[in-house]
């Protein structure tokens, strides 16, 4: 059983730019969620997806985007990238049948915004 | 909203000490309750957890108990060791299925 995987480990962007990154879920898990961990803080809910459809988001603007695919694999998409979106994006996966489920995180991206 | 708080670190112990963390947090309904930790440069990794009041998490030698009445899960270790010097944060999940995180407490163990 494979665990939960993102890639790239690392980025470097500038201001403007667009990002992508991804996430491979937990065998066996259909839901996927996304933090957002800025230095010395705990993680911020970004948004969550279930079966390929956004299934609750957190307080972040309208430029943090998401997909998940059949697999239940999923993107994150940030455009117009700004100095504080410098952070560790965390990914979770878990089973969600009938109610929230223990998750289980990737090792992050992180991204750096100059 | 709910939310949760833990308690300002680092914490600096010696090896062997006991260990407590404290947590407690504001949330409607029963949500369930959580321990992550993180080593330096990784990602999360569930330490332990309790979904109902009175249960009692346990792993690695760690434990939590979900106080309902205290509104509290307390991260408990009676003899740490070096290799336990990371990042411990607490969280609660409620029926919205996103995890609620604590401002995380830095654990440092001296040899």
């Amino acid at each position: 059983e494979t665990g939960v995987t993102q890639s790239p480990t690392h980025l470097i962007k500038t201001r403007g730019q667009q990002v992508t990154l991804r996430c491979s879920s937990q065998s066996g898990h259909n839901t996927v969620s996304w933090y957002q961990q800025a230095l010395g803080q705990g993680p911020q809910f970004i948004f969550q997806y279930y079966r390929e459809e956004e299934n609750g988001r957190g307080n972040f603007p309208p430029r943090f985007s998401g997909l998940q695919f059949p697999n239940y694999s999923s993107e994150l998409n940030v455009n117009a990238l700004e100095l504080d979106d410098s952070a560790l994006y965390l990914c979770a996966s878990s089973l969600l049948a009938g109610g929230p489920d223990t998750q289980y995180f990737g090792p992050g991206t992180r991204l750096t915004v100059l | 909203g709910d939310s949760v708080t833990q308690m300002e670190g680092p914490v600096t112990l010696s090896e062997e000490a006991f260990l407590t963390i404290n947590c407690t947090y504001t949330a409607t309904g029963y949500p369930s309750l959580f321990w992550y930790v993180q080593y330096p440069g990784e990602g999360l990794q569930l330490l332990l957890k309790a979904t109902k009041a009175d249960d009692k998490g346990s792993n690695k030698g760690f434990e939590a108990t979900y106080r309902k009445e205290t509104t509290s899960f307390h991260l408990e270790k009676g003899s740490v060791q070096v290799s336990d010097s990371a990042v411990y944060f607490c969280a609660l999940e409620g029926n919205t299925g996103k995890l609620i995180f604590g401002q995380g407490t830095t654990l440092q163990v001296k040899p």
